[in-house]
């Protein structure tokens, strides 16, 4: 089936520093990514989705400069955090939608961010 | 604007009996159902979704939901639970319209299942 690898899968950083998540498509294209961010014991908040070749759209209230998305191509969108902080320690989760699987969606395994 | 409901945080059942986990769904036009499931710091796993056909759909793992357009609900269960269901389900929905954000999957908060062995 259709699979997303999202790495890593943790990662600890010190505050002021970028940190970029890579979802790779591995067997199929994906022309939409969606990025999700969830908090403890909270549901999947959407942050963006980006469509291959062009900018992201952002949810309102998500920083655009802060939360850097590219999807360069049909197998690859990553999520840059920049200058991160504390408080945007988060479990954040990408997702593509399946072409020809009658509405199927596919999500990455997540990745745990720490800033301290 | 789409909006999905689970009106309990967590549902606990005993091993071997039967388990329901509640949604409800709000959307224009008719609706794309989805269940997923969660465990501890894991992406989503696929269980099963409601597209069109039979209002029972039999999806991963022995779980089944039916779609209720009356009541606009689409209610997990399972006739017999194990401990290894135990994990955080999400209900999810998505507009059938076209257009910018169509496919776009609305999440209610998450219910948490713990199977009492």
């Amino acid at each position: 089936g259709a699979v997303v690898s999202q790495h890593p899968s943790w990662v600890i950083c010190k505050s002021g520093t970028s940190v970029k998540i890579e979802c790779r498509s591995l067997d199929f294209q994906a022309t939409t990514m969606f990025w999700y961010r969830q908090f403890p014991k909270q549901s999947l908040m959407l942050m963006a989705t980006s469509n291959e070749g062009s900018k992201a759209t952002y949810e309102q209230g998500v920083e655009k400069d802060k939360f850097l998305i590219n999807h360069a191509s049909l197998t690859l969108s990553t999520l840059t955090v920049t200058s991160a902080h504390p408080e945007d320690s988060s479990f954040y989760i990408c997702s593509a939608v399946v072409s020809g699987t009658n509405y199927g969606y596919t999500f990455g395994s997540g990745t745990r961010l720490t800033v301290v | 604007a789409q909006s999905v409901a689970q009106p309990e945080d967590q549902v606990n059942v005993a091993e071997g009996n039967p388990l329901t986990v509640k949604c409800t769904y709000s959307v224009s036009g008719n609706p794309y159902l989805f269940w997923y499931v969660q465990y501890p710091n894991r992406g989503l796993q696929f269980l099963l979704k409601y597209i069109t056909g039979d209002n029972l759909v039999k999806g991963s793992y022995g779980f089944e939901a039916e779609f209720n357009k009356s009541q606009t609900s689409f209610h997990l269960k399972k006739p017999s639970a194990l401990v290894s269901d135990s994990a955080l389900y999400f209900c999810a929905v998505r507009a059938t319209l076209s257009g910018a954000g169509s496919y776009q999957l609305t999440f209610g908060k998450g219910t948490k299942l713990s199977v009492i062995p």
